[in-house]
């Protein structure tokens, strides 16, 4: 199961793009790349996935290099209630397992 | 309604105290798994279930044992609780869409504290 490495805490302003990056240095050739978002008190939420290049949804965008041992998740233009942590996950289509790790605790300011 | 639900929400219960934490979906998905998580601290993984009869460990099982009663039903037991013990505890599914098993959908949790 490839482990993440993340940063613990980001501080923005509202209105910026927001890059978190995760390190996945051991991933697989059948690892996809998941991203969570979770307030507090609440369950984890499903951002974004991808397994290579770039993914675009309504929410964020996931870019990924080609030698896929890390990658980016850019959150545009993000606003107060963007202020949550932020898990990457690797797993395979199977998913067997998720390792959520710590986190990078995103705060917005305004 | 909602999709994944967990009773109760708040729980205060003493040491040496068997408590049980259910999860119900209606999502109809095959896997259901049980989180901890502590203050400051990311989820981790208590015990997860791939169908009815495939029940398996996570990092942190002792002192925990589960039932899945039906597909949409999952519980989490602690035994004989202890203070450290106390923590948020999340319920989740997940299904087969699109080729692979892509989103965890995440209960509103149960806060449990063992005095």
């Amino acid at each position: 199961l490839a482990k993440t490495t993340q940063p613990i805490s980001m501080d923005s302003y509202e209105g910026q793009e927001v890059n978190i990056t995760c390190s996945h240095n051991n991933i697989a050739t059948n690892d996809y790349i998941t991203w969570y978002q979770q307030f507090p008190s609440q369950g984890p939420r499903f951002i974004i996935q991808g397994y290579k290049t770039k993914v675009t949804n309504e929410v964020a965008s996931l870019f990924i290099p080609a030698d896929r041992k890390s990658s980016t998740l850019s959150l545009p233009r993000v606003s107060l209630s963007d202020t949550a942590v932020y898990y990457c996950l690797v797993g395979d289509e199977n998913f067997n397992k998720f390792y959520f790790g710590s986190g990078t605790k995103l705060n917005v300011k305004p | 309604d909602a999709d994944v639900t967990q009773t109760p929400r708040n729980r205060i219960t003493k040491t040496g105290k068997r408590i049980m934490l259910e999860c119900s979906q209606t999502k109809g998905h095959d896997r259901m798994y049980w989180y901890r998580q502590d203050p400051g601290l990311g989820l981790r993984l208590i015990y997860y279930s791939f169908d009815v009869k495939d029940i398996n460990k996570g990092e942190i099982s002792d002192g925990y044992s589960v039932s899945r009663q039906a597909q949409a039903k999952f519980s989490l037991s602690l035994e004989s609780a202890i203070p450290n013990q106390t923590a948020l505890y999340f319920c989740a599914t997940s299904g087969f869409t699109g080729g692979i098993y892509n989103e965890q959908f995440f209960g509103p949790g149960t806060r449990l504290t063992v005095l």
